[in-house]
């Protein structure tokens, strides 16, 4: 059983389309980041989310976290090409020294 | 920016040879870790270290595996005998502190035949 489960596993779709992916636990997390990775590169964070509730805007990206910090959701309005890659989201466990990631959505954005 | 380097970033070895996989965390960061990628799958945690030791390990990490920051700088991991199910991606990471965001290098892509 994953600590994360992210849905949709794959996703395709076309320049201008509107999306959502997910991120579900049925532990309860004092944090929750999302972070993108590109082809060929480490990943990057995006966003930390913190308390219940909480919606955060990155352009065109809007991510929530769940009232109940189990999860959290990441939309994208009017995709484009450069929104290409894998979106994870992670959590610290432990004693906040191990990121633990989930199991990832890979973003296809065409033209 | 400061980044997170890795060296070398394609590492090709025969079945049951040692690699040392190099990474240059930021320099003021205080935690190091490194992931593995295995292609298509998702990123898992193999290890961290704080303070000249391991602070968290997973599974993963068995006998074969160790980790070690030789001067100040670099933070390596070495992988004793190498199998064929190594073959992945391995990226370093490092973060300022406790439950801070992690910066990752480009990671290392290493087959092994």
């Amino acid at each position: 059983t994953q600590l994360l489960e992210q849905s949709p596993q794959f996703l395709s779709i076309q320049e201008g389309e509107n999306l959502t992916v997910y991120c579900n636990s049925s532990s309860v997390f004092s944090s929750l980041q999302w972070y993108r990775q590109e082809p060929g590169e480490g990943p990057v964070l995006l966003v930390t989310v913190v308390t219940g509730g909480e919606v955060k805007k990155l352009k065109r990206l809007t991510f929530q976290f769940g009232d109940a910090r189990k999860d959290s959701s990441l939309h994208i309005t009017a995709a484009q090409p450069g929104d290409t890659g894998l979106y994870l989201c992670a959590v610290f466990t432990g004693g906040g020294n191990k990121l633990t990631f989930g199991t990832g959505t890979q973003l296809k954005v065409e033209l | 920016e400061p980044e997170v380097t890795q060296t070398p970033s394609h590492q090709v070895t025969q079945m049951g040879q040692e690699v040392i996989l190099r990474c240059v965390p930021i320099s003021n960061h205080l935690y190091f870790y490194w992931y593995r990628q295995i292609l298509g799958q998702k990123v898992e945690f193999l290890v961290s270290f704080y303070n000249n030791e391991i602070s968290e390990k997973s599974e993963i990490f068995d006998d074969q595996f160790s980790v070690e920051r030789p001067d100040g700088s670099n933070f390596t991991l070495k992988i004793r005998s190498t199998k064929l199910e190594d073959s992945a991606m391995y990226f370093c990471a490092s973060s300022a502190g406790d439950n801070s965001p992690l910066h990752f290098g480009n990671g290392t892509r290493l087959t092994v035949t």
